[in-house]
């Protein structure tokens, strides 16, 4: 079936220092979407990118859609202390729809002060 | 945030005993979903719904039932709660044209 990969799993940052973190597909996607959970809370929608190479951006965060649509990004400039928590992508479920989402493992970002 | 609550949001049962979470919606949007949280797994797709009374099963929904008798409300049901059922439940719920979804505050379900 369907899987969706995220590396890294884990990632300790400086405060002020940049943070990646990539998704892998194993098949084409008509869309991705990346979700953020603070410790302790729930996902949290963050964007979804269609196109083909889309970037988009959301102040200190850039989104990229890869030119196969299998793949993506996550960059966050300059972390802050409030960047902390698990990012996830998600793209939709094969066969049948109804709206499912395949999700990654998440990557789990500290942010050291 | 969509207006979706999630209850108990705490619970500690023992094994062998009967649970049931439940997700209430205020968004009317027709797909629901739960979904189960573990460490390293990331979020596990245990059962949707599309519809009233139209439900199936998702990647891991050995143990769970579910039930949806109105637009509202979807309930998830563990017959009889076992140790590997100790996690945290998610649901969450999606308009009909989009994947988008939006997540409850989750329930964390102790069993012992």
């Amino acid at each position: 079936g369907q899987q969706v990969m995220q590396i890294p799993q884990y990632q300790h940052v400086q405060e002020g220092e940049d943070f990646t973190t990539y998704c892998n597909s194993s098949t084409t996607l008509s869309n991705i979407q990346w979700y953020k959970q603070r410790p302790g809370g729930h996902p949290v929608f963050l964007i979804q990118l269609v196109k083909s190479g889309e970037v988009k951006k959301q102040k200190r965060l850039t989104f990229q859609f890869g030119e196969a649509k299998k793949n993506s990004s996550l960059h966050i400039t300059a972390t802050q202390t409030t960047d902390v928590g698990t990012y996830f992508c998600a793209g939709p479920a094969g066969g049948t729809s109804y709206g499912k989402l395949t999700f990654g493992q998440g990557t789990i970002l500290t942010v050291h002060p | 945030d969509a207006g979706i609550t999630q209850s108990p949001r705490h619970k500690v049962t023992e094994t062998g005993t009967p649970v049931t979470l439940r997700c209430h919606q205020t968004e009317n949007h027709r797909y629901m979903y739960w979904y189960r949280q573990d460490p390293g797994h990331g979020l596990r797709l245990i059962h949707y719904s599309y519809g009233v009374k139209d439900t199936d099963k998702g990647e891991v929904s050995d143990g769970y039932s579910v039930s949806r008798s109105k637009t509202e409300d979807f309930l998830l049901t563990l017959e009889s709660a076992t140790s590997s059922q100790t996690s945290v439940y998610f649901c969450a719920i999606s308009g009909a044209g989009g994947y988008t979804q939006y997540f409850g505050p989750g329930t964390r379900l102790t069993v012992l």
